[in-house]
């Protein structure tokens, strides 16, 4: 049971373009959201994030927007560089029954940003 | 300063036999985690330690796995008895407190021939 989605397996754009990102949950009980960055053979390292009270947070050239009547939520790139080539990992945030922030993971979205 | 490392890097064991992964946390922190990643899956929650507190190991798939974490540092995870489904790569992350961002390790890829 898939609670966090991403639906793309991978995406391309060109450099300088807008990358849009998408990603779907399902447990209403989510309450903070963040995107993570993989590089080959590195750990995740973390991007952005948005707690569920807000629709949009924005960070430099990144941008997430929540929509938390639809269960979705998406990483805007702009403008997209070629270093931003890498594995973005939607995640969701639940608190543990002994506290802690249990992070479900989506399956990955491969970017690649072409010159 | 140091991030979260783990080790080994890569692990290549044969069905049945045990492994032991180790983490090491960014110094200071007090919440440790453990996931894994299946080929074509999302990252995978295992096992939370906060501080001195009994380990939250919801995530563990069997009681072939289990985990440490001594003197509220370093953890090991220990697959017993491990099967082909145990390959993946197992990623270590911690933080700060509860709620703060988790630093993630960069892995141990472990494949069961």
């Amino acid at each position: 049971d898939q609670q966090v989605k991403q639906n793309s397996p991978s995406l391309s754009v060109q450099e300088g373009r807008i990358s849009i990102l998408n990603c779907d949950y399902t447990n209403s009980m989510f309450d903070y959201f963040l995107w993570y960055k993989k590089y080959p053979a590195e750990g995740p390292t973390f991007l952005i994030s948005i707690s569920s009270i807000k629709d949009k947070n924005e960070d430099g050239r990144f941008t997430v927007f929540l929509n938390k009547s639809a269960k979705h939520l998406s990483l805007h790139i702009v403008p997209s560089q070629p270093g931003d080539s890498a594995v973005y990992f939607c995640a969701a945030s639940a608190i543990l029954t002994g506290g802690g922030n249990k992070l479900t993971f989506g399956t990955g979205t491969q970017l690649k940003v072409e010159l | 300063g140091a991030g979260v490392s783990q080790s080994p890097s890569n692990k290549v064991t044969e069905k049945g036999k045990d492994v032991e992964l180790r983490c090491d946390p960014i110094s200071g922190h007090t919440a440790l985690y453990w996931y894994r990643q299946s080929l074509g899956q999302g990252l995978e929650f295992l096992i939370y330690f906060q501080g001195n507190s009994a380990p939250d190991k919801s995530g563990l798939p069997s009681d072939r796995f289990s985990a440490e974490r001594t003197g509220g540092s370093v953890s090991t995870l220990t697959i017993q008895r491990t099967q082909q489904e145990d390959s993946a790569v197992y990623l270590c992350a911690s933080s700060k407190g509860v709620y703060n961002e988790q630093f993630f390790g960069p892995g141990t890829r472990l494949t069961v021939l």
